[in-house]
């Protein structure tokens, strides 16, 4: 059974600094992983998708990686705002399942 | 493209009420999906529909639990008999499937179910 665990569960940072969000998972045989940004009462936006062949995706000021083999994928924001201010929800796709297996999310706080 | 619709936003209602959501997907969108995410929690998936058909059900679905497509468009999802622990986000995403390819899922803003 796919698990994922998302480090730290909660950050605050002032503005202006590069920050990294991580996630991890058991099973490596996933297709994908997206991750998503939930503003507090609101459904989640997509952020960016890895396909399992991929490396890297990068978003304006966000980068994603996957290391598929050590069951790991970073968030890496630059020069973080205000605006940014949400949580961050990781997700796989694992095996020949259609669903999503989400992790619990890392709560960011952006700092005038 | 005016993304996933879900309503209503909140609901509100005793325990033992039936209650009923309704999602409407992305148009071109042959894949729709239903989750339910509790506070502080990630979402949790519930079931999925490939146009019309009903592919995979979570066992958090009992048998209370009840959702169709019945046209391959808008999907509804139907708890009857509410019960305290039903208090949650649902939430819908649709996606576009395709031969040899991984889209990702959209998501609608949900529906906020209270029991009271």
């Amino acid at each position: 059974k796919q698990e994922v665990t998302q480090i730290p569960a909660a950050l605050s940072v002032p503005e202006g600094e590069n920050l990294v969000l991580n996630c991890s998972f058991t099973d490596s045989a996933i297709y994908n992983l997206q991750w998503f940004r939930q503003d507090p009462g609101k459904g989640l936006t997509s952020l960016l998708l890895i396909q399992s062949s991929q490396r890297e995706q990068t978003s304006g000021r966000l980068n994603a990686s996957l290391d598929k083999s050590s069951g790991r994928s970073t968030l890496y924001i630059a020069a973080s705002q205000p605006g940014d201010s949400a949580t961050y929800l990781c997700a796989v796709k694992t095996g020949t399942a259609s669903k999503l297996t989400f992790g619990t999310g890392t709560r960011l706080q952006v700092t005038l | 493209d005016t993304g996933v619709s879900q309503n209503p936003r909140h609901k509100i209602t005793k325990r033992g009420q039936n209650v009923t959501f309704r999602c409407d997907p992305i148009s071109e969108h042959n894949r729709l999906y239903w989750y339910r995410q509790t506070l502080g929690q990630g979402p949790e998936f519930l079931t999925y529909f490939q146009n019309e058909a009903q592919l995979e059900k979570s066992r958090l679905l009992s048998d209370r639990f009840s959702a169709e497509r019945p046209k391959g468009s808008f999907s509804t999802l139907e708890i009857q008999r509410t019960e305290q622990g039903d208090s949650a986000m649902y939430l819908c995403a649709s996606s576009l499937a395709r031969a040899g390819e991984n889209q990702p899922q959209h998501f609608g803003d949900g529906t906020r179910l209270s029991i009271l």
